[in-house]
C-alpha cells in the first residue's frame, strides 16, 4: 500500500449518469493529481492541486470536474461522459517541492476502472 | 513540451537473467528528475528508482540500476537476476515542474 486510497475501484456508468471518484491520501502531502491511463498510451495528467488550489488543467473536457476540499481529499466529478472516457483513473499525491522542483516522487492510488456504456 | 519515449511496448526475460528497458526523453532543461515506476497487474504503481539529472553517478536500488546518459537524453533501467515478481508494466517518467510519463513497457518473466 502506498498511503493513497481510491474509491470505488470499479465503476460502470451510462452516458447520462453523474458519479464521483474519490481519492484520499494519508501521507501528509500537499499536492494531489488526477491521471487518465488508457491502454498503450502514456499517462495523461488531467489536474493538479497544490496547497488545495488547482494549478494545472490540461485541456480536460468540462464533463470532468475536480474538487479538492482539503489537502487529504480529491474528487473527480463525472457527468455526461462518453465511451472513449473509459479508462483507469489514477490519483497521486506528493509533497509540493519548495526550491528543489521536481524532486519529490508521486505516490499513486490503485485507480478506479471506469467503463462508460 | 517534454516527451518521454519508451520504444519497447513489450519485453520478456528468463528468470534469473538480466533485462534492460529503454527510455529516452526530450527537454531543454538542465535540472530535472527521472523516475522508473512499476505497475504490477491490478496493483498500485510504485516507484522503483529515481535519478537526479545533476548527478553523474547512476542510481542503484538492489537489483535495479539505471544507465543515465544526459547528453543523449537516455535513461534505461536494468533489472538483474530477474524474479517472477518483477513482471509488470514499467513506466519511465520525467519531472521538472510537470510530470510526464512514457507509454510503458510490459515485462514478462519466464520461469
Amino acid at each position: 500500500e502506498t498511503g493513497v486510497t481510491q474509491t470505488p475501484r470499479h465503476l460502470v456508468m451510462g452516458m447520462t449518469n453523474k458519479k464521483s471518484l474519490k481519492c484520499e491520501q494519508h501521507l501528509g502531502h500537499n499536492a494531489m493529481y488526477w491521471y487518465k491511463q488508457s491502454a498503450k498510451k502514456p499517462l495523461e495528467l488531467m489536474f493538479v492541486y497544490s496547497l488545495e488550489e488547482r494549478v494545472e488543467n490540461n485541456s480536460v473536457p468540462s464533463r470532468f470536474s475536480p474538487e479538492c476540499p482539503n489537502s487529504s481529499h480529491l474528487f473527480l466529478h463525472l457527468h455526461t461522459l462518453q465511451p472513449e472516457d473509459s479508462a483507469l483513473y489514477l490519483c497521486a499525491s506528493s509533497q509540493h517541492p519548495s526550491g528543489d522542483r521536481g524532486r519529490n516522487e508521486q505516490f499513486f492510488g490503485p485507480g478506479t476502472r471506469l467503463t462508460v456504456l | 513540451a517534454q516527451t518521454v519515449t519508451q520504444s519497447q511496448p513489450e519485453m520478456s526475460v528468463q528468470e534469473a537473467e538480466t533485462v534492460t528497458l529503454s527510455c529516452t526523453y526530450d527537454t531543454s532543461e538542465s535540472d530535472y528528475y527521472l523516475f522508473w515506476y512499476k505497475q504490477p497487474p491490478s496493483r498500485q504503481m510504485i516507484l522503483v528508482i529515481r535519478q537526479e539529472a545533476y548527478k553523474q553517478q547512476n542510481a542503484t536500488e538492489n537489483r535495479f540500476s539505471v544507465n543515465f546518459q544526459k547528453a543523449a537524453k537516455s535513461f534505461s533501467l536494468k533489472i538483474s537476476d530477474s524474479q517472477l515478481g518483477d513482471a509488470a508494466m514499467y513506466f519511465c517518467a520525467y519531472r521538472d515542474n510537470d510530470m510526464r510519463f512514457g507509454a510503458g513497457t510490459r515485462l514478462t518473466v519466464k520461469p
